[in-house]
């Protein structure tokens, strides 16, 4: 069973920051989608970014890109220039190609953007 | 385009009545997932269907628990008798059946069983 990590409970930076929330997770597949979802206070689930793990090439929106490590199964989130509206939490999910589309998640972490 | 709509936003009951989450999918998306998020457990899938037949229902808790999917934009979960720890937040999301394509959530159900 695929296994996601999220190491950090909570983070805060300040405002225009650049800030790195981590993500390890546990597969033996080879072929598999990893996404970056945020949860503002509202309570949505919004997708931030996404990566294909046959890609190389780091995934990037915007001021949103990620560090994707697939021999040390690692996805961290980057945000640049953080903004206050980014204050939410921020959730890293696993799913493998093929098969169940089912989203495993890591337990979240917390990021509060600072005035 | 409208989003996943999930009704009602809160639910509020007391133990041992039947409450039922409602969620229409986003129009064209085949493939519908039942999340429940708690602090504990955080975000768990609790069954998914694609093209109206459930797939994988492995996540359902007990047979309290019952979902269905009548049709292409319109599918529930049912609680039959609610206990308190069934409260949580129950979010119903959607998407294109292949992989790379993301699931949209809707703004869930924040249920509490008193």
């Amino acid at each position: 069973a695929q296994t996601v990590t999220q190491s950090q409970p909570e983070m805060s930076v300040q405002e225009a920051e650049t800030v790195t929330l981590s993500c390890t997770y546990d597969t033996s597949e080879n072929n598999y989608y990893l996404f970056w979802y945020k949860q503002p206070p509202s309570r949505q689930m919004i997708l931030v970014i996404r990566q294909e793990a046959y890609k190389q090439q780091n995934a990037t929106e915007n001021r949103f890109s990620v560090n994707f490590q697939k021999a040390a199964k690692s996805f961290s989130l980057k945000i640049s220039d953080s903004q206050l509206g980014d204050t939410a939490m921020y959730f890293c999910a696993f799913m493998k190609h093929g098969g169940a589309q089912k989203l495993v998640f890591g337990q979240g972490t917390r990021l509060t953007i600072n005035p | 385009d409208a989003g996943v709509i999930q009704s009602p936003r809160h639910e509020v009951t007391e133990m041992g009545q039947e409450v039922t989450l409602r969620c229409k999918p986003i129009s064209g998306h085949n493939s519908l997932f039942w999340y429940r998020q708690t602090m504990m457990r955080g975000l768990e899938l609790l069954i998914y269907f694609n093209n109206n037949v459930p797939i994988d229902d492995s996540g359902m808790p007990e047979d309290r628990f019952s979902a269905k999917m009548p049709n292409a934009s319109f599918s529930t979960l049912k609680i039959q008798p609610s206990e308190p720890r069934d409260s949580a937040v129950y979010f119903c999301a959607s998407s294109y059946e292949s992989g790379n394509q993301p699931q949209h959530f809707g703004d869930g159900t924040r249920l509490s069983i008193l």
